[in-house]
């Protein structure tokens, strides 16, 4: 079974800078299967990208993912304040069937 | 417009069987690539995926849980069930369903705080 890290834990910046999160995977993953989500405190998550870099509906662009393999990243451009939340990497794989989160990186002000 | 909303019970009892129900709209769980999932958060904590049932009637589980969850759409009602048996305080998260699209969510309901405790 796959396992996801997220590094750092938390990221301290402040609105107007830019913002890089990690995800690791334990074993290659399909680049078709990776995710993103971001969440704010007593929210449900919402997806901000799938297959490494394609925007959900509605994104804004200052969200961006990249990566292959094991290694991937959320990259944030700009960071807006409604942006401080944590954000979450997913992977799914097909045999067997499951999806699998990372632990969440928290962008704190 | 795309809506799930989740329902249950907020307090169960230790060994008790926890039932929930989604109940979505805006979408149909007949449309080809479409499934609907269940997803946990404890206090806290992590996103733990449970299980999901797809457009054709597949019906995956979590391999740590499945002995205990079983997962039930109802297309004609627009609803997806969960039961979890033999809860235990550990069991104590906020549960979400969610539209599954291939390999991710793209829609999530509000969630329910469960609490397990005698």
């Amino acid at each position: 079974e796959v396992v996801l890290t997220q590094s750092p834990d938390i990221l301290s910046l402040s609105p107007g800078e830019g913002a890089t999160l990690s995800c690791r995977a334990s074993q290659s993953v399909s680049s078709s299967w990776l995710a993103w989500y971001q969440q704010k405190p007593g929210q449900a998550p919402r997806l901000l990208i799938y297959a490494t870099s394609t925007r959900a509906s509605g994104i804004p662009d200052r969200f961006s993912g990249s990566g292959s393999g094991t290694d991937f990243t959320l990259t944030i451009s700009k960071l807006e304040p409604e942006d401080f939340a944590v954000y979450f990497c997913q992977q799914y794989a097909d045999l067997p069937p499951v999806f699998t989160f990372g632990p969440g990186t928290k962008v704190e002000i | 417009q795309i809506t799930l909303k989740e329902s249950g019970p907020a307090l169960v009892k230790p060994t008790q069987t926890l039932t929930l129900t989604c109940t979505f709209s805006g979408f149909s769980l007949s449309t080809f690539g479409v499934g609907v999932g269940w997803i946990r958060q404890p206090p806290g904590k992590a996103l733990e995926w449970l299980a999901i049932t797809y457009w054709d009637g597949d019906q995956r589980y979590n391999w740590s849980l499945h002995s205990r969850l079983t997962i039930t759409p109802d297309t004609s009602k627009n609803q997806v069930a969960l039961t979890m048996t033999n809860m235990d305080p550990v069991d104590t998260a906020t549960y979400y369903c969610a539209r599954g699209t291939w390999s991710s969510f793209d829609s999530w309901g509000p969630g329910t705080l469960v609490t397990v405790s005698s």
